[in-house]
């Protein structure tokens, strides 16, 4: 079946330090969508990329979707403190409407 | 706007006993509706897709018959776990898609669920 593959698991990095988070599908998908979860809450909403190659940016975060619309990326530029937490990636797919998420990437900052 | 609600919050139980989980959109209508389990420091793993008006879709390995769903409206689906046992202890977080639009979900904020 479909799978999602998210690199790193985990990250630790210094406050003011960038990070990357990278989605591999197994599959070509329709749409992309970024969740953040804070500790001890829920996935709340980022963003959807639904075009090939297509970049958005929101503040410090960039992401992009791949052309083969197979992988996408989060960059945070400059990390703060509130940046905490753990980014999902999940594929979307038109047919069936379901989300496959990704392993998730846990970030720390240290301040 | 787009919100949906999850009843209870938590909930612990003793094992052997069955505990609803209900699933609100608050201001629209949802055709379809997923419900997903989280154990921690996991993702988030789809358990069944959720029709309104018809059965649910289960993923494989999650048993129907311990997960049972229900969508009787547009706005709200159930999910009731059966004869609970410590190892159903878990997040359970469902989803609302607006009706014609499936790429879009919009999430509730979870129910915790333990199992004594």
């Amino acid at each position: 079946g479909q799978q999602v593959m998210q690199i790193p698991q985990y990250q630790h990095v210094q406050e003011g330090e960038d990070f990357t988070t990278y989605c591999n599908s197994s599959t070509t998908l329709s749409n992309i969508q970024w969740y953040k979860q804070r500790p001890g809450g829920h996935p709340v909403f980022l963003i959807q990329l639904v075009k090939s190659g297509e970049v958005k940016k929101q503040k410090r975060l960039t992401f992009q979707f791949g052309e083969a619309k197979k992988n996408s990326s989060l960059h945070i530029t400059a990390t703060q403190t509130t940046d905490v937490g753990t980014y999902f990636c999940a594929g979307g797919s038109s047919n069936t409407g379901k989300l496959i998420f990704g392993q998730g990437t846990t970030l720390q900052v240290k301040p | 706007g787009a919100v949906v609600s999850q009843h209870p919050s938590w909930v612990i139980c003793k094992s052997g006993t069955s505990v609803k989980i209900e699933c609100r959109s608050l201001d629209f209508q949802a055709t379809t509706m997923f419900w997903y389990r989280q154990f921690p420091k996991q993702s988030l793993m789809l358990m069944a897709t959720s029709n309104e008006g018809s059965k649910a879709t289960y993923e494989q390995g999650v048993e129907k018959d311990k997960f049972l769903i229900n969508h009787a409206s547009l706005t709200l689906s159930t999910l009731t776990v059966t004869s609970a046992h410590p190892e159903d202890s878990s997040f359970y977080i469902c989803s609302a898609s607006p009706s014609g639009r499936r790429e879009t979900q919009y999430f509730g904020p979870g129910t915790r669920l333990l199992v004594l």
